[in-house]
């Protein structure tokens, strides 16, 4: 059983268009993220997400917005995409309450390119 | 807002020789510095943890070392291995916002 799963695992679309990725975990853990990774494989921050708050990197611009059904999914939209959106989107979790460990799990990654 | 960097960006090795990777952060209240490593197209892995209240830890081939005052911890590899290389991650923190550090990149040559 995969422990965070990411759909899809490629995505190839026009500028301009929406887009969403989907995460979901099965570890029971309370906190979901979003990550970015660029070509030069430099991994930032996008979002944070529990139970209590969303926790939103200020340089993240706001056409980006995660969407939380339930504790086990964290999905990503994007609106308006842009060339500089192309980049590899990984979704991870960890379980913050009572754990001095704070492992994040990844997912095996969304590749988003923008033409 | 944090800074973590990483040191050196890119590292070459003979199989069998060490590797030492440094992260230096800036945030005195981190207290939990743990190392992930990133195959080529796969995803980042933890492989090793420290907590504030420990100075060194070992598993085998690789070790983390911590000094606080300095704000730096290491990451040690010994008789490096082909299979070793990978981007190496710091993520330092004690905030929601877990900040992983630069990335550094090792090479083993058989």
């Amino acid at each position: 059983d995969t422990a965070v799963s990411q759909t899809p695992k490629y995505l190839v679309t026009q500028m301009g268009n929406d887009k969403s990725i989907k995460c979901e975990q099965n570890l029971g853990h309370d906190t979901m993220y979003w990550y970015k990774q660029d070509s030069k494989k430099f991994l930032k921050i996008m979002f944070s997400y529990n139970n209590k708050e969303l926790i939103i990197n200020e340089t993240v611009p706001n056409r980006f917005s995660p969407k939380s059904p339930d504790k086990a999914h964290l999905n990503l939209h994007i609106n308006s995409l842009e060339l500089g959106d192309s980049a590899v989107y990984f979704c991870a979790s960890s379980q913050d309450e009572g754990s001095w460990s704070r492992e994040l799990f990844f997912g095996e990654g969304s590749r988003l390119t923008v033409l | 807002g944090e800074n973590v960097e990483q040191h050196p960006s890119t590292l070459s090795v003979q199989e069998g020789d060490s590797a030492v990777i440094k992260c230096t952060y800036s945030d005195s209240a981190s207290n939990y510095f743990p190392w992930y490593k990133q195959e080529l197209g796969k995803r980042p892995q933890l492989i090793i943890d420290i907590r504030s209240n420990v100075g060194e830890k070992k598993d085998q081939r690789i070790a983390v070392t911590l000094n606080k005052t300095a704000k730096h911890f290491s990451l040690h590899i010994t008789e490096t291995q082909p299979e070793d290389s990978a981007v190496y991650f710091c993520a330092p923190h004690n905030t929601d916002k877990l900040i992983f550090g630069t990335g550094t990149r090792l090479q083993v040559f058989p």
